[in-house]
């Protein structure tokens, strides 16, 4: 049983367009983020859910607007694309323990390809 | 901010090679430590990990100790094998995120 899965696992658009990236976890966590990795690898934090309120925003643009139907759903929808966007765009999610946020470890999807063009 | 610094790569090694990645944190807190490992073409997945200072993480023969004295957390393998060619970060805990560092490209050679 796949634990985070994201669709769709490729996406290549032109510039200008709206795309939306689908995540979903059968975990049971409470927490779910979004992460961006470039072309050099790097990794970083753009969005943090906790019961499906926003705690964190890491200076997104706010072309990117996530949404969480519920616990277990975590969607990221891109407006007008731009070539800059293009990167693999994770999903992850964790179980917050009540007495301290830091020791949680995070689960990964496969990632999104996206290309734009 | 809580930041990781990583060893950068690309590091190549042979088969049987004794494998080292080394990686220092700041923190203002008592973060837990990760080392979260990306194999070609595919998402992350944690290696292993350290919640407090001394603890030590391990996992299909790699091992990392949580110092708090250095503020290290080096990821060490004995003897590594082609399978184990991949990407390797080094992150820590803070408030509803993880930060990651630069990642190390390991390339093993048979």
């Amino acid at each position: 049983d796949t634990a985070v899965s994201q669709t769709p696992k490729y996406l290549v658009t032109q510039m200008g367009n709206d795309k939306s990236i689908k995540c979903e976890q059968n975990l049971g966590h409470d927490t779910m983020y979004w992460y961006k990795q470039d072309s050099k690898k790097f990794l970083k934090i753009m969005f943090s859910y906790n019961n499906k309120e926003l705690i964190i925003n890491e200076t997104v643009p706010n072309r990117f607007s996530p949404k969480s139907p519920d616990k277990a759903h975590l969607n990221l929808h891109i407006n007008s694309l731009e070539l800059g966007d293009s990167a693999v765009y994770f999903c992850a999610s964790s179980h917050q323990h009540e007495a301290s946020s830091f020791h949680n470890e995070q689960f990964f999807g496969p990632g999104t390809r996206l290309t734009v063009l | 901010g809580d930041s990781v610094t990583q060893m950068e790569g690309p590091v190549t090694l042979s088969e049987e090679a004794f494998l080292t990645i080394n990686c220092t944190y700041t923190a203002t807190g008592y973060p837990s430590l990760f080392w979260y490992v990306q194999y070609p073409g595919e998402g992350l997945q944690l290696l292993l990990k350290a919640t407090k200072a001394d603890d030590k993480g391990s996992n299909k023969g790699f091992e990392a100790t949580y110092r708090k004295e250095t503020t290290s957390f080096h990821l060490e393998k004995g003897s590594v094998q082609v399978s184990d060619s991949a990407v390797y970060f080094c992150a820590l805990s803070e408030l509803y995120k993880l930060s990651f560092g630069a990642g190390t490209t390991v390339t093993v050679r048979a």
